[in-house]
């Protein structure tokens, strides 16, 4: 079973600053990583996947993997309210291994 | 992205009766969809795997004469909680995997909840 720890929050961000989200895994074969967004009462929304080290950038989110680490991030830039829900780090080699989530307020 | 819907959205039903969740792919066809519950405020739970034409694989603790799972083509998947118990009442979520370009990717259902009184 691997095991994905993300830091627990909940993290609280102005609108407008930069919302910072860790992860890090413990199975070292893991080959694909992803982030995925859950708003209250709904399922989670596929925002970033990524499958090799370096960055990798969609609009305002950019998702950081080093596999050396075992560490993936993801990056929200200037957040706006409707970017606070719970954010799941994933980690597959086919299962999804999810993080306990981390919870997101953006304040207006 | 690809679009994976479930029907119902949501339902209730009376203790001992069996409920069927349907999960499906619309755009895309999926060989192996996954079902999750999730109780308030904790993360996803893995239930089992289903796989287009063989059985569905369940993961440790979760009882599969309870959770029928039937995955009879490439686009849908059916879970049926047989005599379902106020304690079944939950969010049920399913997956489905894209396999495109030599990468993965699995988008989820928008969820069913589960009521039972």
């Amino acid at each position: 079973q691997k095991e994905v720890e993300q830091n627990s929050g909940p993290l609280s961000v102005p609108e407008g600053a930069i919302a910072s989200l860790n992860c890090t895994y413990s199975d070292r074969v893991s080959q694909s990583f992803f982030w995925y967004r859950q708003y209250s009462g709904k399922s989670p929304e596929l925002i970033m996947s990524i499958y090799s080290n370096g960055d990798k950038e969609d609009g305002r989110f950019t998702a950081q993997l080093n596999k050396a680490s075992q560490y993936v991030s993801l990056l929200i830039r200037d957040s706006q309210p409707s970017d606070s829900a719970t954010y799941l780090c994933a980690v597959a080699d086919y299962k999804l291994s999810f993080g306990a989530g981390t919870t997101v307020t953006v304040r207006a | 992205g690809a679009v994976v819907s479930q029907h119902p959205s949501w339902v209730i039903c009376k203790s001992g009766t069996s409920v069927k969740i349907e999960c499906r792919s619309l755009d895309f066809q999926a060989t192996t969809m996954f079902w999750y519950r999730q109780f308030p405020k904790q993360s996803l739970m893995l239930m089992a795997t289903s796989n287009e034409g063989s059985k569905a694989t369940y993961e440790q603790g979760v009882e599969k004469d309870k959770f029928l799972i039937n995955h009879a083509s490439l686009t849908l998947s059916t879970l049926t909680v047989t005599s379902a118990h106020p304690e079944d009442s939950s969010f049920y979520i399913c997956s489905a995997i894209l396999l495109a370009g030599g990468s993965y990717e699995q988008y989820f259902g928008p969820g069913t909840r589960l009521t039972v009184t």
